[in-house]
C-alpha cells in the first residue's frame, strides 16, 4: 500500500493568517493527490484534486501543489470558517489511502 | 448537485454482518465508480472499496474478504456488507462518487454505526 505522512498533525492560526499543510506519498503518485475537509456532522468535501485544481466553487484562498512525492495544501487568508480537519488521499492506485490529518484551529 | 445518503443499522451485535445501504439522488448510477469510506472513532480515514457501474469491485485487503459491495440500478443505490464484524469495525461510514482521474467527489454525510452486544 502507498503509505501517505501527513504534517503537522494539529495547527493553531488566526483570522487572515497563512497556513499549509504537507503531505508526502511513499512512493511517485504523479499528481494522483486530493484533499478534503471534514467537518463534525456534514458530508466531507473535495478542496482540490489531481494535486493543484481547485474543485468547482471552492474558496480561491485554497490552493495546491506538488514537488516530488511532497505536496501541500495552502490556504491564505484565514476565515472562521475554516475551522475543520484536512485530509490528503492518493488515488493512484488502490487500495486508496489518506493522511493521518491535521485539525485546523482557527 | 449529486446527493448521497446513507441509511442502515446503527448497532450491530459482534460477529453478526454490517449492512449500509447509499442513496444516490440527482445522478445516475451509470458511468461512475461508488465507494465506501470510513473512520474509526479518534481516528483516520480507511477506504473500503469501491464498485463500478458494470459491477467490477475492488476492496481493501486489509478487510481480508470480510466485504462486499453491490449496486442496484435501478433503485440507483450501492451498498456494502461487512461480516463478521468486531468492535474495531465501529466507526462513521461515509458513501462516495469516484468522477474523473479517480477523485472522490461527493460524499454523503456519515452513518455511525457501533459494534457493540
Amino acid at each position: 500500500d502507498i503509505q501517505m505522512t501527513q504534517s503537522p498533525s494539529s495547527l493553531s492560526a488566526s483570522v487572515g493568517d497563512r497556513v499549509t499543510i504537507s503531505c508526502r506519498a511513499s512512493q511517485n503518485i504523479i499528481t494522483y493527490l486530493n484533499w478534503f475537509q471534514l467537518k463534525p456532522g456534514k458530508a466531507p468535501k473535495l478542496l482540490i484534486y489531481t494535486a493543484s485544481s481547485l474543485q468547482s466553487g471552492g474558496p480561491s484562498r485554497f490552493s495546491g501543489s506538488r514537488s516530488g512525492t511532497d505536496f501541500t495544501l495552502t490556504i491564505s487568508n484565514l476565515q472562521p470558517e475554516d475551522s475543520a480537519t484536512y485530509f490528503c488521499q492518493q488515488s493512484y492506485s488502490v487500495p486508496y489511502t489518506f493522511g493521518q490529518g491535521t485539525k485546523l484551529e482557527i | 448537485q449529486v446527493q448521497l445518503q446513507e441509511s442502515g443499522p446503527g448497532l450491530v451485535k459482534p460477529s453478526e454482518t454490517l449492512s449500509l445501504t447509499c442513496s444516490v439522488s440527482d445522478d445516475s448510477i451509470l458511468g461512475y465508480y461508488w465507494s465506501w469510506i470510513r473512520q474509526p472513532p479518534g481516528k483516520g480515514l480507511e477506504w473500503v472499496g469501491h464498485i463500478f457501474y458494470s459491477g467490477s469491485t475492488n476492496y481493501n485487503p486489509s478487510l481480508k474478504n470480510r466485504v462486499t459491495i453491490s449496486l442496484d440500478t435501478s433503485e440507483n443505490q450501492f451498498s456494502l456488507r461487512l461480516s463478521s464484524v468486531t468492535a474495531a469495525d465501529t466507526a462513521v461510514y461515509y458513501c462516495a462518487r469516484q468522477g474523473g482521474a479517480n477523485v472522490i467527489d461527493y460524499w454523503g454525510q456519515g452513518f455511525l454505526v457501533t459494534v457493540s452486544s
